[in-house]
């Protein structure tokens, strides 16, 4: 019983390199989303998708792209990796249809822009 | 738009003292209301929600919460606290009947237990 899995756990990047974050999840949830956790700032929402297909911004998207071919994987791609994009970036999914549901995190990316 | 605000960023205390973690709201509409627990090096996990009905809400680990409309806070409270609750704990909120469901959450309480 996986989860929720994202790959790679840590990645190290020089400025303007480019990069995806794997996340894919094995229970068939519609909802998945992307968050970056940064000290004292908590968790900030980047991207989400309520299905194949479809994605929005969320609260902190630029910088980030993502995609949504299939209901199991989620990447979130960084095009031009800057400094400031140094954080740990947690996925997330829940079943659609209702938001009292819970959200299933991963065990995060931590990523460092030189 | 909600807003969510953890009053106190870092809560030091002794094992077996009672603790409260307090968390604040801010929206104009009917919100649900969750606390999230994070171990070192993990993800977060959910203790407990409020979603409607009573006011106290039980949740895992022997934690629980109140949902206080009238002061828009939604605390959390262990009676006695041991070394494994060490964690940061996260307030989030949704916004009631949102079709998104997206979490906003709050910049979180580290909680440090104390032999």
């Amino acid at each position: 019983n996986a989860g929720v899995t994202q790959t790679p756990k840590f990645q190290v990047l020089k400025t303007g390199q480019s990069m995806t974050l794997q996340c894919a999840q094995d229970m068939n949830h519609e909802y998945m989303s992307w968050y970056r956790q940064d000290p004292g700032m908590g968790l900030r929402l980047i991207h989400y998708s309520v299905g194949a297909g479809i994605t929005d911004q969320g609260e902190v998207p630029n910088g980030y792209n993502v995609s949504r071919s299939t209901t199991e994987d989620f990447p979130l791609r960084l095009l031009s990796a800057a400094p400031s994009q140094t954080s740990v970036y947690f996925c997330a999914s829940r079943r659609q249809g209702s938001n009292t549901g819970e959200l299933f995190f991963g065990e995060g990316s931590r990523l460092t822009v030189l | 738009a909600q807003s969510v605000t953890q009053l106190d960023s870092q809560v030091p205390v002794f094992e077996e003292a009672p603790v409260e973690l307090r968390c604040n709201y801010s929206s104009s509409v009917s919100v649900y209301l969750f606390w999230y627990v994070q171990y070192p090096n993990q993800g977060l996990q959910l203790l407990l929600k409020y979603l409607s009905g009573s006011t106290l809400v039980k949740g895992i680990n022997g934690f629980e919460a109140e949902f206080n409309k009238s002061q828009t806070s939604f605390h959390l409270r262990k009676p006695s606290v041991h070394i494994s609750d060490t964690a940061e704990y996260f307030c989030a909120v949704t916004l009631f009947g949102g079709s998104q469901g997206n979490l906003i959450f709050g910049k979180g309480t580290k909680l440090s237990v104390k032999p």
